[in-house]
């Protein structure tokens, strides 16, 4: 059973830094391209970030570009974000998402999210 | 970046309607359409990808159409299991942008 658990969430003061993890299980993890996803309380999906399933190929929303790193370990089956210089609206639920196949594709397995919240 | 543009923002119908929503591109983006399902509380869901393909374990009542810029989610007969927030997402190159959510209440 594909499963997706992120983890690292917490409660960081403006300007702070935080790092997301998110474990795969059930899969072929080194095969697959991954995102990041965030919804804020109360509202809509925002897609924040893309690896390509060797890390080559990476790219960024332009709300976290240069304030955010996405990265991969797939001797570790993990994929990371390093969200630093955190801003009152970066507070939302970050959720990692697998890509359906290779190439342009939406997302198919989604994790539980973790709640990422900068406030002082 | 294309821009994403769903309507109604929300929309109340009975049991049994059929129930649609649109999704407008700024910029063509062939059939890299996706539409998810969000229940309150719970995780998105992939329903359809490629404007029309349903995804594997989604009810047959949900069907998709169109190419380029416009673009239509379709329940034939709205369940009350069908309560949600449904979000249109293009995939066709970053950003993956998605639509600003249609919430689908029963009347």
């Amino acid at each position: 059973e594909v499963q997706l658990v992120e983890s690292g969430g917490g409660l960081v003061q403006p300007g702070g830094s935080l790092r997301l993890s998110c474990a795969a299980f059930g899969f072929s993890f080194s095969s697959y391209e991954m995102n990041w996803v965030r919804q804020a309380p109360g509202k809509g999906l925002e897609w924040v970030s893309y690896i390509s399933s060797s890390g080559s190929a990476i790219y960024y929303a332009d709300s976290v570009k240069g304030r955010i790193t996405i990265s991969r370990d797939n001797a570790k089956n993990s994929l990371y974000l390093q969200m630093n210089s955190l801003r009152a609206e970066d507070t939302a639920v970050y959720y990692c998402a697998r890509d359906r196949q290779s190439g342009a594709s939406p997302f198919d397995y989604w994790g539980q999210g973790t709640l990422v919240t900068v406030s002082s | 970046d294309i821009q994403m543009t769903q309507s109604p923002s929300s929309l109340s119908a009975s049991v049994g309607d059929r129930v649609t929503i649109t999704c407008r591109a700024s910029q063509g983006i062939s059939n890299y359409l996706a539409w998810y399902q969000q229940k309150p509380g719970e995780v998105p869901k992939l329903l359809i990808y490629a404007a029309s393909a349903l995804q594997s374990g989604v009810p047959s009542r949900f069907s998709g159409s169109g190419s380029g810029t416009d673009f239509t989610l379709t329940i034939s007969s709205l369940q009350p299991e069908d309560v949600a927030t449904y979000y249109c997402q293009k995939y066709n190159s970053a950003p993956r942008t998605f639509g600003q959510g249609t919430k689908v209440e029963i009347k």
